[in-house]
């Protein structure tokens, strides 16, 4: 499968400050990337859709000013935590999706490694 | 809301086959089935997806009833690696924001 990296793997902040997760498509064109949130013992959460050159789509109740979005290219899209607080820390994981793959006429969401946020 | 239902939890010795089922009876036409699982602590892993025919590859097999309301992931020779949640989730094909939506998924456990 494709491969889809995340960097930082883990990131410690102090409240109030920002913070930002690159996420990259490695090895193939991702015209559409996703953010998700997951805390512990908990599903994934979509917060926003992202495609690429466009503004992102977030999910209702996810603030698009604190959780800002960037998909400037086809290979990398950023989060960007914005004055952090204890109650944003989480797993925070991006996703990809690219037209190129073509697995048998649908295009695959392929998963990052996540990145693990501590707001102190 | 997720559109699938899967039990909470299972468990299978080691070397045996793992049987997850997954319920999913308001599926559209155009939605496939896709399954994932999630280590802990990392990021989900595609597994493999299915409209309706019966699908393999060399993690696992995919097996769709005919109705399609249905379906099974099969992992024919489990190990303690394959501890994992597995999500079983349907999406639709087309439109730059089709998404994956994941529920709570089922805990497998593979015991030595």
């Amino acid at each position: 499968g494709a491969v889809v990296s995340q960097h930082p793997s883990r990131v410690i902040c102090k409240s109030g400050t920002s913070v930002k997760i690159e996420c990259r498509s490695l090895d193939f064109q991702a015209t559409t990337m996703f953010w998700y949130r997951q805390f512990p013992k908990k599903s994934l959460m979509l917060m926003a859709t992202s495609n690429e050159g466009s503004k992102a789509t977030y999910e209702q109740g996810v603030e698009k000013d604190k959780f800002l979005i960037n998909h400037a290219s086809l290979t990398l899209s950023t989060l960007t935590v914005t004055s952090a607080h204890p109650e944003d820390s989480s797993f925070y994981i991006c996703s990809a999706r690219g037209t190129a793959l073509g697995e048998r006429g649908t295009d695959t969401q392929y998963f990052g490694p996540g990145t693990r946020l501590t707001v102190l | 809301d997720a559109k699938t239902t899967q039990p909470t939890s299972m468990d299978c010795a080691e070397g045996r086959a793992a049987n997850l089922p997954c319920n999913h009876s308001t599926i559209s036409g155009n939605e496939y089935v896709y399954w994932y699982r999630q280590i802990h602590s990392q990021g989900p892993q595609y597994i493999i997806h299915g409209l309706k025919n019966n699908e393999t590859n060399e993690m696992a097999s995919l097996i769709i009833t005919e109705d399609r309301k249905s379906s099974t992931l099969i992992l024919p020779h489990a190990t303690l690696r394959d501890t994992a949640v597995y999500y079983c989730i349907v999406r639709a094909t087309g439109g730059a924001n089709s998404k994956l939506t994941f529920g709570k998924g089922i805990t497998l456990s593979v015991r030595p």
